[in-house]
C-alpha cells in the first residue's frame, strides 16, 4: 500500500515551459487535492476533485489545470511556468469530507521557475 | 470566513519538558480541528484530530491536544518532548458545514527540542 505517490520529487523550470505534476493514490478515496506550500504561508488549496470527471477550483487557481479521469489519478497541469509558481507542490487525498476524515498526502515536488 | 492562527513561527524547548505549539481558529459553524506534522523533505503526516465529544484527544507519537470553545483554541501539547519531535506542526480547521475543501491550514510552527 504506497498511498499517495507524487512524481517527479524535483524539477527546474525556464519561464514559459510547461509540465505536468503526477499524483496517484492507491487507497480508492473518492476525494483528491493539490497544495501549494509557500514558506511561511502554510498550504494553499489549488484544486480539488470529488470523484472521478470532477474537478473544481480552490484559493488559488490561476496558471494551474487538472484533469482526473480516474479515481487513482490526479494530474496537475502547468501552462506558461512562472517565477510566482515556484513553490512546494503536494497532492493529498481523503475518504470523505463530510466526516471530519484527515488527509493523506504525498512527499511533494519542489519545483523552480527560473 | 474560516481562519486559523498559529502565533508562535517557532518554539524551542529542552528535550524531556513539556511542549505545547498553539493553534487559534475562526469558523462559522462547528469545527473540525486536526493536527499534522511534517519532516524534512516529507509530506504531511496526520496526528490527531478533534470532531466531537471529549475535549482532549491524543493521537500519534505520545501528542495531545485539547479543544477550548470559548478561547477558540487547539493546542498540541507532549508532556516530555523527544529530539524526534523536531519539525514543521500545521495545524488545520475544516467548517462542518462547507466540507473538506475548505479545510484552512496555519502558517506552520517549527518545533526544535534540543538534547
Amino acid at each position: 500500500n504506497a498511498g499517495v505517490t507524487q512524481t517527479p520529487k524535483f524539477r527546474i523550470l525556464k519561464i514559459g515551459q510547461s509540465m505536468t505534476l503526477q499524483c496517484t493514490q492507491d487507497m480508492n478515496h473518492n476525494y483528491m487535492y493539490w497544495y501549494r506550500q509557500d514558506p511561511g504561508m502554510g498550504l494553499k488549496l489549488i484544486y480539488y476533485s470529488v470523484g472521478a470527471g470532477i474537478t473544481d477550483k480552490g484559493e488559488v487557481p490561476n496558471g494551474y489545470n487538472v484533469s482526473r479521469s480516474t479515481t487513482e489519478d490526479f494530474p496537475l497541469r502547468l501552462e506558461l511556468a512562472a517565477p510566482s509558481q515556484t513553490s512546494v507542490y503536494f497532492c493529498a487525498s481523503s475518504g470523505s469530507t463530510g466526516t471530519g476524515t484527515e488527509a493523506f498526502f504525498g512527499q511533494g515536488t519542489r519545483l523552480t521557475v527560473v | 470566513a474560516q481562519s486559523v492562527a498559529q502565533p508562535e513561527d517557532q518554539v524551542n524547548v529542552a528535550e524531556g519538558n513539556p511542549l505545547t505549539v498553539k493553534c487559534t481558529y475562526s469558523v462559522s459553524g462547528n469545527p473540525y480541528l486536526f493536527w499534522y506534522v511534517q519532516y524534512p523533505n516529507r509530506g504531511l503526516q496526520f496526528l490527531l484530530k478533534y470532531i466531537t465529544g471529549d475535549n482532549l484527544v491524543k493521537g500519534s507519537y505520545g501528542f495531545e491536544a485539547e479543544f477550548n470553545k470559548s478561547q477558540t483554541s487547539f493546542h498540541l501539547k507532549k508532556p516530555s518532548a523527544l529530539v524526534s519531535d523536531s519539525a514543521l506542526y500545521f495545524c488545520a480547521v475544516r467548517d462542518e458545514r462547507t466540507g473538506g475543501f475548505k479545510t484552512i491550514f496555519g502558517a506552520g510552527t517549527r518545533l526544535f527540542v534540543k538534547a
